[in-house]
């Protein structure tokens, strides 16, 4: 069975980069029929789209966050990773990787909260 | 961008009876929609894909329609485990997919 696991730090400063992994196991990053993404979601409210990627590398991100994102991809420890720069309390949220193959997500993390403060 | 918007923001049902959830879009999606099901402290779980398919394990309970701009999710009896927050969400504009707000099923 396909399990997802976000991991990272949990506190981020201001103007600092936010850095996280997710690890998967029970299959293959490697799979050509499916992308690996990131979505979050702020405390109390709903889910926004960041990012995938496929695991040949090529990227895509959504055009509101595109400047500050960078999606990863290491086949050779099955995981993939995200950076968001230049982080505010606004970025403050729950994190989660996912996999999707046209763009239902139908396997997620468990999620991982990351707080943006001094 | 396209803006996914849900109605109701909660909806009130009775367990037994039928819950009917709306998700309308701002312009066409086809029938690339999904909708979600999250619990508290959970992660959202993929209930319905391309507007009216049931992704694998999801009881029959649980029905998709429409195309286009309207999108129903039907819940036909209720169960306890069912009250939960519903999110619909567009894949047909990629990279950029956008959710609804979702709607909140409480217990009447």
């Amino acid at each position: 069975q396909l399990q997802l696991q976000e991991s990272g730090p949990g506190l981020v400063k201001p103007s600092e980069t936010l850095s996280l992994t997710c690890t998967v196991s029970g299959g293959s990053i490697s799979s050509s029929s499916y992308y690996w993404g990131w979505i979050r979601q702020p405390p109390g409210k709903g889910l926004e789209w960041i990012g995938s990627i496929y695991y040949s590398g090529s990227t895509y991100y959504n055009p509101s966050l595109k400047s500050r994102v960078t999606i990863s991809v290491d086949t050779s420890k099955n995981q993939f990773s995200l950076k968001l720069s230049s982080v505010t309390a606004a970025d403050t949220a729950v994190y989660y990787c996912a996999r999707h193959a046209d763009g239902a997500a139908s396997d997620w993390g468990q999620g991982t909260l990351v707080t943006v403060s001094s | 961008e396209i803006v996914m918007t849900q109605s109701p923001a909660t909806l009130s049902v009775s367990p037994g009876e039928r819950a009917t959830l709306s998700c309308r879009a701002s312009q066409s999606v086809s029938s690339n929609l999904a909708w979600y099901q999250q619990k508290p402290g959970q992660a959202p779980r993929l209930l319905i894909y391309g507007a009216s398919t049931r992704a694998t394990g999801i009881p029959a309970r649980f029905s998709g329609s429409g195309s286009g701009t309207e999108f129903t999710l039907t819940i036909s009896s209720l169960q306890s485990e069912d009250f939960a927050v519903y999110y619909c969400q567009q894949y047909n504009n990629w990279p950029a997919y956008t959710f609804g707000q979702g709607t909140k099923l409480e217990i009447k």
